[in-house]
């Protein structure tokens, strides 16, 4: 099974700062990572797929990069609707699997 | 437009079995898979199986031994069977629509499951 560590498990950040997520792979996943935001009692908000592509909806102060291993998810300028859990997920080997999260709070 | 929901029991025997099942609409079967993925409160995402388009599934290989996904194409609903629960299985259980090569886009808003006696 591929492995995804994501890092940080928790940030903290004020309005209006850019916040960096990493998540890498055990192994090349070939661009075949995406981004979820979940909020408490809801369920995951798929943001971006194919490491940049925004879904429609997502805001253009999401976004997405990486190659081989080594992945990012970026927001710039928090707003308060983006406090929330984040998630990648590795799709491109059986099983899909899911990076441990980052929880995203204000300072 | 997409929809997806899951319903099932709140409460189950340790040793029991667990069904669950996830109706979906706005798409067919036929056309995506439907994985199911549960989340321990206050931890992470697991994905537990698949059942894809053609009716062939994938199952996580911890859970391998105990978890059957089945489906009724004529009533859009897709079935989660798991056995001999224990207390670490109390976890939210959420179903989630796959196209290949896709990653899950539209999910249902999950129902808790409690193993206790």
């Amino acid at each position: 099974d591929i492995q995804m560590t994501q890092s940080p498990p928790s940030l903290s950040a004020s309005l209006g700062d850019k916040v960096t997520i990493t998540c890498q792979a055990s192994q090349n996943i070939n661009k075949y990572i995406a981004w979820y935001q979940q909020k408490p009692g809801k369920a995951p908000r798929l943001l971006i797929r194919y490491t940049s592509t925004l879904e429609s909806g997502t805001p253009s102060r999401f976004s997405g990069s990486g190659s081989g291993r080594d992945y990012s998810f970026s927001i710039s300028n928090v707003e308060s609707e983006d406090i929330a859990s984040y998630y990648c997920l590795q799709y491109v080997n059986l099983p899909d699997t899911f990076g441990a999260g980052t929880k995203l709070e204000l300072k | 437009q997409v929809q997806l929901k899951e319903s099932g029991p709140g409460l189950v025997q340790p040793s029991e079995t667990l069904s669950l099942t996830c109706t979906v609409s706005g798409f067919s079967l036929t056309s995506y898979g439907v994985n199911w993925v549960r989340q321990p409160p206050g931890k992470g995402l697991e994905w537990m199986g698949t059942i894809w388009n053609d009716g062939s599934t994938d199952y996580n290989s911890a859970l391998k031994s105990r978890l059957s996904i089945s489906r009724d194409t004529s009533k859009s609903q897709v079935f989660l069977k798991m056995n001999s629960l224990q207390t670490e299985d109390t976890a939210i259980y959420l179903c989630a629509r796959e196209a290949n090569w896709e990653p899950f886009d539209y999910w249902g808003q999950g129902v808790m499951v409690t193993v206790s006696s």
